[in-house]
């Protein structure tokens, strides 16, 4: 069974510009969440969605969006990039996300704003 | 919120040991927890969880155990190999998806 990829793999982007993030969770899983992961702030929750459907926030500004698909393929969009946006972004794909439910991330999307 | 967080930032074994990664959890209601390993340029990879109602788990090389008195956690990995140089995380399952990460360890393994 293919894991959980993330495209792109590495995005350079300007302050300013809106950057597109893609993940494909692993087949059969309904429940997407990412994360943000800096070295300073470690790996850090941005949102879950399952069933198309936001269920879960982390505190981040409104400039952080998502949405999930239809076939559970999920996206997040960064507007008006700032330089501390640069981060590795990560996907995580369970089957439901359920509160014991093991999550299985992805490679990650380095992003650097410049 | 609450987080969980880990005592050692880095620690030095020598091929063949026994390597012991500790975390500390605050919130006192948590009752899931997972270890992940991250090598560089990967996403992290699940290496075993353990639920409150336990004290010990057991895996191929790895245990981990869970003392819910002082709230801590420690992951130990038998005869540490090189490939087993990454950083490790703890983290705390909370309400649906959300995982709460400490700030990670990173194991080095020298031959």
């Amino acid at each position: 069974k293919a894991g959980v990829t993330q495209t792109p793999r590495y995005l350079i982007k300007t302050r300013g510009q809106q950057v597109t993030l893609s993940c494909s969770p692993i087949s059969g899983h309904r429940s997407v969440s990412w994360y943000q992961q800096t070295p300073g702030q470690g790996l850090q929750f941005l949102f879950e969605y399952f069933s198309e459907t936001q269920r879960n926030k982390g505190n981040f500004p409104g400039r952080f969006s998502g949405r999930q698909f239809s076939n559970s393929r999920s996206e997040m969009n960064v507007s008006t990039l700032e330089l501390g946006d640069s981060a590795l972004y990560l996907c995580a794909s369970s089957l439901s996300g359920g509160p014991r439910e093991t999550q299985y991330f992805g490679p990650g999307t380095r992003l650097l704003v410049l | 919120g609450e987080s969980v967080g880990l005592h050692l930032p880095t620690l030095s074994v020598q091929e063949g040991d026994n390597s012991i990664i500790n975390c500390a959890y605050s919130n006192s209601a948590s009752d899931y927890f997972i270890w992940y390993k991250q090598e560089s340029g990967k996403g992290p990879q699940f290496i075993i969880d353990i639920r409150s109602n336990m004290d010990k788990r057991q895996g191929q090389r790895v245990t981990v155990l869970l003392n819910k008195t002082v709230k801590h956690l420690s992951l130990q990995i038998a005869a540490t190999q090189p490939g087993d140089s990454a950083v490790y995380f703890c983290a705390e399952s909370g309400r649906y998806s959300t995982l709460t990460f400490g700030k990670g360890t990173m194991l080095l393994v020298s031959p």
